[in-house]
């Protein structure tokens, strides 16, 4: 089964609005990370968060991290048009030299 | 320019052949990964390589062949035996720094088979 799991699937919001999306996770990790894919196209990453780290910040993009409730937010402020995208966190596993993707959340961001 | 070159972008096959998907990177990565994507789903690992003329099976392996006998290439090769190839297919490297593991994407191989 999938390490991480994203919340919500999707997410439709007013552009300018700010767009929350969650994950969590099963076992310890090292890092988490969060990419986005825009339709039919590769991965890009985002942001990467330590295990050791509680908050980090990127431009418009705001990532929580808590280890005790093995769970994890991306947050992004006005959101724009070109945000529309699916978002996905991955896990790096303690012990482990790969990433674990979870299912992803599709954001809309409506004009 | 530097980056993950994936060819070609939309492949077709009948079933049964077997079919060949090419990745090169010019990142002077050392890891690379290959990666299915099926549609409204997320990515799930089929085969990784941390070095040189050595790889590992991923989470859905069966059906699928890679080799690496070079740093820049890692093609996998989509065989006969899978059951359900048609799938949206993506190659990553990693430079391995620390214990980051960020991974670099390409932008893929649509590959459809009838």
């Amino acid at each position: 089964s999938q390490q991480g799991e994203e919340d919500p699937q999707a997410l439709s919001i007013q552009e300018g609005e700010n767009a929350t999306m969650n994950c969590s996770y099963k076992t310890s990790i090292n890092n988490l990370q969060w990419y986005r894919q825009n339709s039919g196209r590769g991965l890009v990453h985002l942001i990467l968060i330590r295990s050791n780290e509680r908050e980090k910040h990127s431009g418009r993009l705001r990532v929580t991290l808590d280890t005790s409730k093995k769970s994890s937010s991306l947050l992004i402020t006005a959101s724009r048009a070109a945000d529309t995208a699916s978002y996905f966190c991955a896990t790096v596993i303690q012990g482990a030299q790969k990433l674990v993707f979870g299912q992803g959340t599709r954001l809309t961001i409506n004009p | 320019d530097g980056g993950i070159t994936q060819s070609p972008k939309y492949l077709f096959r009948k079933e049964g052949q077997n079919v060949t998907l090419s990745c090169e990177q010019n990142l002077n990565h050392d890891a690379m990964y290959w990666y299915r994507q099926d549609p409204g789903q997320g990515l799930r690992l089929i085969y990784y390589s941390q070095i040189v003329n050595d790889f590992q099976k991923g989470d859905i392996a069966e059906g699928y062949s890679v080799s690496r006998e070079k740093k820049e290439s890692f093609p996998l090769t989509v065989t006969s035996a899978q059951k359900n190839p048609t799938a949206f297919y993506l190659c990553a490297s990693s430079p391995r720094r620390g214990d980051g593991y960020e991974q670099y994407f390409g932008p893929g191989t649509r590959l459809t088979v009838t």
